[in-house]
């Protein structure tokens, strides 16, 4: 079954610092997409970054990096020179399936406080 | 502003009363999805719908009903509200094409609270 483990319910980071974000996961399927997502205090779903299983190089976005390493089934995203305002509950999900049939899994989050 | 939209926002139901939460997206998104969000679960997918007339069952379907009214709508039904039903629900829809899509629109949430 897919499945999406992250193992990190909080994280703390001083600010200006980088930070990894840890995500994996499980499925058979060979297409596959995985997401990462922000969702601060105020509740709404912040997109943030995406890497197709067919990608050769890892996704950018800004100071946002995933480091995808598909043997290991690992997604882990890196957020560079960390902000206040990135103090947040990060989400990574998996989208799967087929057809016209695709569903988005979520892992359980982790929420990182960056401190000044 | 295009995008999806939840109503109510917030709602309290007394144990045994139905609601209904509405989900409207005016992106011609073929795909919508119902889930919720309780504290250290992450989101959960209650029931989604791939297409206009479809619909199947996600992780947590019980206690739920949905409607796929329309292309835009889709509608998410508690017949009998119980207290583990208080948790915020999140609805969003993607485009999709064989295996292309275009990413997930996520609505703003409705925070429900059954006593």
């Amino acid at each position: 079954a897919q499945k999406i483990t992250q193992t990190q319910p909080g994280m703390f980071v001083q600010e200006k610092e980088a930070v990894t974000l840890d995500c994996t996961y499980d499925t058979s399927d060979p297409s596959y997409g995985l997401f990462w997502y922000k969702q601060p205090s105020s509740g709404e779903m912040i997109f943030l970054i995406y890497q197709g299983s067919y990608d050769q190089q890892n996704a950018t976005e800004g100071r946002y990096s995933l480091n995808f390493q598909k043997a290991r089934k690992s997604a882990n995203l890196v957020i560079s020179a960390s902000q206040l305002g990135d103090s947040a509950m990060y989400f990574c999900a998996m989208r799967w399936g087929g057809g016209s049939n695709y569903k988005l899994t979520f892992g359980k989050g982790t929420l990182l406080t960056v401190n000044p | 502003n295009a995008g999806v939209t939840q109503t109510p926002k917030f709602q309290v139901l007394k144990t045994g009363q139905s609601m209904t939460l509405q989900c409207a997206q005016d992106m011609n998104h073929n795909s919508m999805y119902w889930y919720r969000q309780d504290p250290g679960m992450g989101l959960r997918l209650i029931y989604y719908s791939a297409s206009e007339g479809t619909t199947d069952k996600g992780e947590v379907p019980n206690g739920y009903n949905v409607s796929r009214l329309n292309k835009r709508e889709f509608s998410l039904r508690l017949e009998s509200a119980a207290p583990s039903q208080t948790s915020v629900y999140f609805c969003a829809s993607t485009y999709h094409q064989g295996s292309s899509f275009y990413g997930y629109t996520f609505g703003s949430g409705t925070r429900l609270t059954v006593v």
